[in-house]
């Protein structure tokens, strides 16, 4: 069946732009999850849904970054005013419930965003 | 605060041979363990997962890992390692009331043939 799915799988971008990148989560799941993953460090999470609310954003790093997820399903993540300091590789999950991590967590190839 | 440390950045080990990679944590209640594995150009992946109840586990792949509360630890073992388990191998921590995962910073795994 099909995996969660990222786009674009690539992105580059100029400081001070905007830039919005797109997770297709596994079919019924309702929980998704961004994280990301700089060079050489371990996936960091930054927010958590469950169906189209924000259950737990406490990983944001600033107010230029934001989430929606309006139906539920798909989900966006955008960054406002891209620094340098934003380039790495932003990865997405999906599971089947949240809300514990008994539920295993599926993870998207990611999108590697590097702002010039 | 919740921590995962994985000691080795590299390791790199012969084909057949044995592998030990280690993980230690620091997590306030009864952790919820896991170890991923990260191919290039593929999404993590779960190797295992340490909730409850028998503290060696066994994964995908031919890999286990054994929990060790003692030591805060949950090192991952595979008897005999192929050229295809080189990859980034990442140990990750949560909790009963967390719907977050903490990982460690990975532990890359080169073979040689």
């Amino acid at each position: 069946g099909a995996g969660v799915s990222q786009t674009p799988s690539n992105k580059v971008t100029e400081k001070g732009k905007y830039v919005e990148l797109r997770c297709d989560p596994i079919s019924g799941h309702t929980a998704l999850y961004w994280y990301r993953q700089s060079l050489g460090q371990g996936p960091e999470f930054l927010i958590y849904f469950q169906g189209t609310g924000a259950a737990d954003d406490s990983g944001l790093p600033n107010d230029r970054f934001f989430a929606v997820r309006p139906e539920g399903s798909v989900s966006t993540l955008k960054i406002q005013r891209t620094e340098r300091g934003d380039s790495a590789v932003y990865l997405c999950a999906s599971s089947q419930r949240g809300a514990t991590l008994y539920n295993e967590q599926f993870f998207g190839p990611g999108t590697r965003l590097t702002v010039l | 605060a919740q921590s995962v440390t994985q000691p080795d950045i590299h390791i790199t080990v012969s084909e057949g041979a044995s592998l030990e990679l280690r993980c230690n944590y620091s997590y306030g209640a009864t952790p919820y363990l896991f170890w991923y594995v990260q191919s290039p150009g593929q999404g993590l992946q779960l190797l295992l997962k340490y909730f409850s109840g028998d503290t060696l586990v066994q994964g995908i792949k031919g890999f286990e890992a054994e929990f060790k509360r003692s030591q805060s630890s949950f090192n991952l073992r595979k008897p005999s390692v192929h050229w295809s388990d080189a990859a980034e191998y990442f140990c990750a921590v949560g909790g009963d009331r967390d719907d977050k995962i903490i990982f460690g910073k990975g532990t890359r795994l080169h073979i040689l043939p």
